[in-house]
């Protein structure tokens, strides 16, 4: 059962536009969602987050919109750059109770958006 | 500073083996979180590991086992290798409290099985 949907699989865009990747979540107990940045032969690095009591968060060209209603999210970049060619996933994580430490809650991430911008 | 690294980097095993991967957590971290990555595909979680013991578990089945040490590096032991198992893996690190949703990567292990 895929918990985070991930749309579109891929997207080109040309230099200086503004690509849109779209995710939907089922699980309302969810309540952190981040988005991670990967280029080839690397990890995962985070690029920004939102919890659902913000309706939009901006990092520099990088921002989320969060509709809670509908259990949607999305990532814009502006004024997107070649640099910015990698996959993008977003992410999900549940409030997971308990009385131990660690990172509560496990994160469930979407199929991933690779993301070609074009000079 | 170093991040979270991982060791190997790449290697090859064939049906029925067994593979240990080893990660070492970003400084100042002490969960250690393992996921497997297919081509194509998003990470899944593996399993975490806090204060030496497996806190959560995702759907994975026996065959994948880990270790956290004193030191708060970690292991993952994949037994009876299937083809399937062929994905990156990779090690997340983070901490406990204010800061506990942010997972570090490493570069992962990639791992072929023939």
């Amino acid at each position: 059962q895929q918990q985070v949907k991930q749309s579109p699989q891929s997207l080109i865009v040309q230099k200086g536009g503004i690509p849109i990747i779209n995710c939907a979540y089922e699980n309302t107990a969810f309540d952190y969602f981040p988005w991670y940045q990967q280029f080839p032969g690397k990890g995962p690095a985070l690029l920004i987050a939102i919890r659902p009591d913000v309706s939009e968060k901006k990092e520099g060209r990088f921002t989320i919109s969060f509709n809670k209603s509908a259990k949607q999210f999305s990532l814009h970049i502006m004024d997107s750059q070649p640099g910015d060619s990698a996959t993008y996933f977003c992410a999900a994580k549940g409030d997971v109770s308990g009385n131990y430490g660690g990172s509560q809650g496990n994160l469930i991430f979407g199929k991933g958006t690779k993301l070609s911008v074009k000079p | 500073d170093a991040g979270v690294t991982q060791s190997p980097t790449h290697l090859i095993k064939t049906r029925g083996q067994q593979v240990t991967l080893r990660c070492s957590p970003k400084s100042g971290h002490d969960t250690v979180s393992w996921y497997q990555q297919a081509l194509g595909q998003g990470p899944q979680f593996i399993f975490q590991y806090y204060e030496e013991e497996e806190r959560q578990r995702g759907n994975f089945p026996d065959r994948f086992s880990g270790h956290q040490f004193p030191n708060y590096s970690s292991e993952l032991n994949v037994n009876a290798l299937l083809l399937g198992d062929s994905a990156l893996y990779l090690c997340a690190s983070s901490t406990t409290g204010y800061g506990a949703n942010v997972l570090t990567f490493g570069a992962g292990s990639r791992l072929t099985v023939l």
